[in-house]
């Protein structure tokens, strides 16, 4: 079956340092969506990518989708505390409507 | 709104005790879904349903019944607790499916199985 991979597994950075995750669909995706997850916390939804080459920007993170639709990537400028928790990718299983693969998600910690 | 709710937050089963976990959501979606999720695996989908009366399998469905009589509620049972079933469980709702919609986590219930 489809599978979604996140690397790496885990980050630990300065604070002010960047942050980077990546995530590989073994199938092409026709979108891919990142969450965000607090220590403790439900995943939140941060952003959708749906076209090939696609970069979004929000703030201090920025996101592409690759050309051939089958990675993407998170970067962080200057990680704050506030940057904390689990990065998880999520594409849609087998091009299903309704069945959504998520990675296994980067944590990401941050020292003040 | 108040979103995506779930009961209990937390709970704990002896093997073989049954028990529904309860999910609702107020935003009108017809869209619901169950994930389970254990330390390095990330989320897996158990269970969705694309409307009232509809349902179907996701990646991990053994163990697990769903039903859904109406919109707003989508609970979760497990029939005979097994220590596997040990996890944290989220539901989430959207309007239209994974394709080309946000997926709306509740808080999660943290399930021990003894």
């Amino acid at each position: 079956g489809q599978q979604v991979m996140q690397i790496p597994q885990y980050q630990h950075v300065q604070e002010g340092e960047d942050f980077t995750t990546y995530c590989n669909s073994s199938t092409t995706l026709s979108n891919i969506q990142w969450y965000k997850q607090r220590p403790g916390g439900h995943p939140v939804f941060l952003i959708q990518l749906v076209k090939s080459g696609e970069v979004k920007k929000q703030k201090r993170l920025t996101f592409q989708f690759g050309e051939a639709k089958k990675n993407s990537s998170l970067h962080i400028t200057a990680t704050q505390t506030t940057d904390v928790g689990t990065y998880f990718c999520a594409g849609p299983s087998g091009g299903s409507n309704y069945k959504l693969t998520f990675g296994k998600g980067t944590l990401l910690t941050v020292n003040p | 709104n108040a979103g995506v709710t779930q009961t209990p937050k937390f709970q704990v089963l002896k093997t073989g005790q049954s028990m529904t976990l309860q999910c609702a959501q107020d935003m009108n979606h017809e869209y619901m879904s169950w994930y389970r999720q254990d330390p390095g695996m990330g989320l897996r989908l158990i269970h969705y349903s694309v409307g009232a009366g509809i349902t179907d399998q996701g990646e991990v469905p053994n163990g697990y019944n769903v039903s859904r009589s109406t919109t707003e509620d989508f609970p979760l049972r497990l029939l005979s607790a097994a220590p596997s079933q040990t996890s944290v469980y989220f539901c989430a709702s959207s309007s239209q499916g994974v394709l080309a919609d946000t997926q709306y986590f509740g808080p999660g219930t943290r399930l021990t199985v003894l």
